[in-house]
Parts: C-alpha cells; sequence; structure tokens
C-alpha cells in the first residue's frame, strides 16, 4: 500500500502560471519534506515541517511556498515558474526521533514548465 | 559542515563482482547513516541504514563499513547483479533534524 502519495504523477505548466502539487500521507509521521530533484542531481531540500513548524531552506526561492493544513497533507505552491523549475518534486515523511529514523518518499511529481 | 561528500559519481561494474561506493562527512553530531536507491522515474527508497555505535551492518548482498574515526562510510554491493542498476545516495542525519544527502552515484552492473 502506498504510504507517501504524490499527486499529480505528471504536471506541465505554462511559464508564469501558478501551480500546486499535493502530498499525503498515511504513516502519521510528524516531518514531511520537499526536494526538487534535476535531472541526474541528487535531491534539493526545499523546505520541511517539523510538526507545523515550518523550516525553509536558506537558498529556497521565494516563489516556492508551502502549506501544511494537518497532518496528513502537504502542498508545495510555486507561485510563478520558471523554466529553470522543471524538475522532479519528491515528497517525503520521516518520524523524528533519537538516533534518526527513515524516510520515505513518493514516487514523486513531474512537473514540467512550457 | 553539512555536507556529505560521494563518490565515485559513476560506477561500471561486471555482473557477479563488488560495487563499493563511498561518502564522507564531517559533523560529528550525524548519528544516522541511510543508503537511498533510486530507479528513474521513482522517489528514493530506503535500503539499508546504520548508526555510528556499529562499525557494519549487512542485509543480503548489500553491506555498509562504517569507520567513526576517519568519519566515512560506504556501500558494498555483493554479486552485483543487472537489477542493482540505479542511482544510489547516502545520506546522512542528526536526531530530529532533515537528511543530507550525498550527490549520489550512478551505478551500472554489466550483463
Amino acid at each position: 500500500d502506498a504510504m507517501v502519495i504524490q499527486n499529480p504523477r505528471y504536471q506541465v505548466t505554462q511559464f508564469g502560471k501558478p501551480v500546486t502539487l499535493s502530498c499525503s500521507q498515511t504513516l502519521n509521521h510528524n516531518v514531511m519534506y520537499w526536494y526538487q530533484q534535476k535531472s541526474s542531481q541528487a535531491p534539493k531540500l526545499l523546505f520541511h515541517y517539523y510538526d507545523k513548524d515550518f523550516n525553509n531552506e536558506a537558498d529556497t526561492p521565494d516563489n516556492f511556498q508551502s502549506r501544511r493544513p494537518n497532518t496528513s497533507f502537504c502542498f508545495l505552491d510555486i507561485r510563478s515558474p520558471g523554466l529553470g523549475d522543471t524538475a522532479m518534486y519528491l515528497c517525503a515523511t520521516s518520524r523524528a526521533a533519537p538516533g534518526g529514523t527513515e524516510a520515505f518518499f513518493g514516487q514523486g511529481t513531474r512537473l514540467t514548465v512550457v | 559542515q553539512q555536507q556529505v561528500k560521494q563518490s565515485p559519481q559513476s560506477l561500471i561494474v561486471q555482473k557477479g563482482g563488488i560495487s563499493i561506493i563511498n561518502c564522507a562527512y564531517e559533523n560529528t553530531a550525524f548519528d544516522y547513516f541511510p543508503w537511498y536507491q533510486q530507479f528513474p522515474g521513482k522517489g528514493p527508497a530506503l535500503l539499508i541504514a546504520i548508526r555510528p555505535d556499529v562499525s557494519e551492518k549487512k542485509e543480503g548482498r548489500f553491506t555498509i563499513s562504517f569507520n567513526k574515526s576517519a568519519k566515512q562510510f560506504s556501500l558494498h554491493i555483493m554479486d552485483s547483479q543487472p537489477g542493482d542498476s540505479a542511482t544510489y545516495f547516502c545520506a546522512a542525519s542528526m536526531s530530529w533534524d532533515k537528511i543530507i544527502f550525498g550527490k549520489g552515484t550512478r551505478l551500472h552492473i554489466l550483463p
């Protein structure tokens, strides 16, 4: 059974047209992450939530926003997508605990900006 | 200090051979070291992980070797198979904190 579900799997959007990607989880994990992964590169952390606390990475563009209305759902909003935002967007969850725990990734949303 | 350095960037191994991927870190506060496997078009999936209180962990054909004093850890894939062809990421994290990924190694196993 899928535990981290991302929708849609594929999204094509026009340059400058706002787009929202969604992530839901059935694991009841308190941490949720959004990563951007460009072709042949490592996932790059955009931001993460520890419960309701939002943690933005210093180099994440202002164009990227996120919402976490409850434990199960998290959204990535790209306000004005540029061509350079074409990438796979990965959502992940983990249960923060001493000694660290596994992060579970969704299948990703492949976003193409045209 | 937050970086995890991974090498090599790409690796080609004959079927049946041993694949070795290395990672190094600086922050001694890291206490969890996972390896993720990613196939094209899929999200990363946890392969195996180790904590710094052990020097080696083995799961099937996959082994992590951990050298705390050198701040290095490595993934060994024994009897490598074509189905192991994927991108592998090492990572590190601290309790209650985010996961830091290495840049990845693209592994190709020749049939």
